[in-house]
């Protein structure tokens, strides 16, 4: 079973909709990553939270510790904001590597 | 903004070859990880290195794999004798404790 699981794996939606993506997780973490693929391949990191909630620009990422539960919020989402966001973990024992979960590809239609 | 850069960021090469993979680490993060992405697949951790040593490294990281800080800004992944299931996307990442990992664009590997 994978430790970080997201939904939904594919997502398309009309430009200017709200957009919601789910990871949970079934270990301890110390921080859990947004991050986010573009076509070319690079990942860029768009968050890193440990409790509560984080807002950049139009992004938004909630934890929720006690369910093991991580959401990514795009308002008013745009073309430009198609991608793969993938939620990755932390765990809570030593490790500072990262474990990954399997991705959510976002289409933005005009 | 410090970015990690990776070269080259595509490399083709015959089964049974070596390869070096090259990353530039941002200059004042200590910690230092090589992930890989087979394609269609997740990102799968391969190793991470600190204070000259490997810290930590995965399964997949087998007796083909070494990575090495030969001086004080570049971190290398050596793949001794590539197979074809080597074909995949090799990031590197940087970070200081407990802060973000910074990725670098990555290099796709192919193996013919």
């Amino acid at each position: 079973k994978n430790e970080v699981e997201q939904s939904p794996q594919n997502l398309t939606a009309q430009e200017g909709e709200f957009i919601t993506i789910n990871c949970s997780y079934s270990v301890g973490i110390s921080a859990l990553h947004w991050l986010q693929q573009h076509p070319g391949g690079g990942i860029v990191s768009l968050f890193m939270l440990s409790s509560g909630k984080k807002k950049h620009g139009r992004l938004i990422a909630t934890i929720n510790i006690q369910e093991k539960h991580s959401s990514l919020h795009i308002t008013a989402s745009h073309p430009r904001d198609s991608a793969v966001y993938i939620c990755a973990v932390r765990r809570l024992q030593g490790a500072q590597k990262l474990v990954f979960g399997q991705g959510t590809r976002l289409t933005i239609n005009p | 903004e410090p970015e990690v850069t990776q070269t080259p960021s595509h490399q083709v090469t015959q089964m049974g070859q070596e390869v070096i993979l090259r990353c530039v680490p941002i200059s004042n993060h200590l910690y230092f990880y090589w992930y890989r992405q087979i394609l269609g697949q997740k990102v799968e951790f391969l190793v991470s290195f600190y204070n000259n040593e490997i810290s930590e490294k995965s399964e997949i990281f087998d007796d083909q794999f070494s990575v090495e800080r030969p001086d004080g800004s570049n971190f290398t992944l050596k793949i001794r004798s590539t197979k074809l299931e080597d074909s995949a996307m090799y990031f590197c990442a940087s970070s200081r404790l407990t802060k973000p990992q910074h990725f670098g664009d990555g290099t796709r590997l192919s193996i013919l």
